[in-house]
């Protein structure tokens, strides 16, 4: 299966401020994901990231809050925009191949 | 909207003692997986079950699929300390790929 590095691993970061977060995938993956678990909760699909495409975002989540990038098959980045508290969560990248998915370990964000 | 309810929340339970996770929706899933997570990791991939009354055993785990593919459980016998964690089922979806989580299941096996 495929091997995810996913940096920053943690954050703390002040309101207002933006967070880039990156994806390096060991392979060359068609399709990343981007979600978003929130304390104690489950995992909600933020967007899925295509190559040479714009990325499809869910129900709840906009381009101008999370912009996404994918200037690769290896690699994308996600940025938290304007963030407040309630941005404070763990994101996490994902890839699908033949071996199934696979998740990044993802990077705590805490807003204050 | 396809949504996935997990059952229960959290579990302490002694080592030895057995334990069934449940994972329920009405809707029908064309696969159905179940993954691991521990603190500061993603999910990890424990099983995948296609197949309506699939039945897969992993070690001490056991999953199964329902003959509807609607609904799914994991059983672990014998529960150690090392099988704490949160427990997630996810489907996928209506589109392909994307996957839909449950509310997902804290384990906790104390020794």
């Amino acid at each position: 299966s495929a091997v995810i590095s996913q940096k920053p691993s943690r954050d703390i970061c002040q309101r207002g401020t933006s967070l880039t977060i990156q994806c390096q995938v060991d392979s060359q993956v068609t399709m990343m994901f981007w979600y978003r678990q929130q304390p104690g909760q489950s995992l909600t699909l933020i967007a899925t990231a295509n190559q040479g495409s714009e990325a499809t975002y869910e129900s709840g989540f906009v381009i101008d809050k999370f912009p996404i990038s994918r200037p690769n098959l290896t690699f994308s980045t996600l940025t938290v925009s304007n963030m407040s508290p309630e941005d404070s969560s763990i994101y996490l990248c994902s890839v699908v191949t033949g071996s199934g998915y696979t998740f990044g370990s993802g990077t705590r964000l805490t807003v204050v | 909207t396809q949504l996935l309810e997990q059952s229960p929340q959290f579990l302490s339970i002694q080592e030895g003692e057995n334990l069934t996770v449940y994972c329920n929706s009405s809707s029908v899933f064309s696969s159905l997986q179940w993954y691991r997570q521990e603190p500061g990791e993603g999910p990890v991939l424990l099983v995948t079950v296609v197949t309506g009354g699939e039945v897969k055993k992993l070690k001490r785990l056991t999953f199964q699929f329902g003959d509807a593919r609607k609904d799914s459980s994991l059983h672990i016998t014998a529960a150690q300390p090392g099988d704490t964690g949160l427990y997630l089922c996810a489907g996928e979806g209506d589109s392909s790929y994307k996957l839909i989580f449950g509310s997902g299941t804290r384990l906790l096996v104390r020794p």
